[in-house]
């Protein structure tokens, strides 16, 4: 599973975009990133993922170099109630795999008026 | 979408008792349940991978004996705090995988247990 990398801490206010890096340089050919959130007390909650390129939801949008290196995660005009801590994860994802999900730090985002 | 349920939300116990905590997969079937400890101000920590009708994989540094890991349907698994102790305090959460069903590669978190040992 490759290792990742995140800034411990961020802080924004409200209206602006949001754009967390992750490092994961070991990441293999099969490795999906998948993001998640997590609040005070809650199990985390699924994000987005993406293998290369460009992808984008409803609530972000996760941008990946060629190299795969490194990713980031873009929440646009973040509001109070993005105040939480997001993971970026690695690793194998498909229909078969049951592997499991091991979490780095994350990276706790705090959103001010 | 794939949904699982936790149970309880929080708990309080005795020291020296026994905890259940249950891990429900409500409209899938789950082969293999994950159950991760945390602690205040810290990340998920993979404690445990439950596999329906057989024994569960510990990580390294769990105790076994003391967190037991019953995985007998495929739906339901359940983790048991034996003889529980102050510092077992901590926020459970459990992980099912729904397969195409679910988003993220079809992970699904509970709602976590918050474990108070007094």
């Amino acid at each position: 599973l490759a290792k990742t990398t995140q800034p411990i801490s961020m802080d924004s206010y409200e209206g602006q975009e949001v754009n967390i890096t992750c490092s994961h340089n070991n990441i293999a050919t099969n490795d999906y990133i998948t993001w998640y959130q997590q609040f005070p007390s809650q199990g985390p909650r699924f994000i987005i993922q993406g293998y290369k390129t460009k992808v984008t939801n409803e609530v972000a949008s996760l941008f990946i170099p060629a190299d795969r290196k490194s990713s980031t995660l873009s929440l646009p005009r973040v509001s109070l109630s993005d105040t939480a801590v997001y993971y970026c994860l690695v690793g194998r994802v498909g229909s078969s795999n049951t592997g499991k999900l091991i979490f780095g730090q994350g990276t706790t985002l705090q959103v001010k008026p | 979408g794939a949904v699982v349920s936790q149970h309880p939300s929080w708990v309080i116990c005795k020291s020296g008792t026994s905890v259940k905590i249950e891990c429900r997969s409500l409209d899938f079937q789950a082969t293999t349940m994950f159950w991760y400890r945390q602690f205040p101000k810290q990340s998920l920590m993979l404690m445990a991978t439950s596999n329906e009708g057989s024994k569960a994989t510990y990580e390294q540094g769990v105790e076994k004996d003391k967190f037991l890991i019953n995985h007998a349907s495929l739906t339901l698994s359940t983790l048991t705090v034996t003889s529980a102790h102050p510092e077992d305090s901590s926020f459970y959460i459990c992980s099912a995988r729904a397969g195409g069903r679910g988003t993220g590669g079809g992970y699904t978190f509970g709602s976590g247990t918050r474990l108070t040992v007094v």
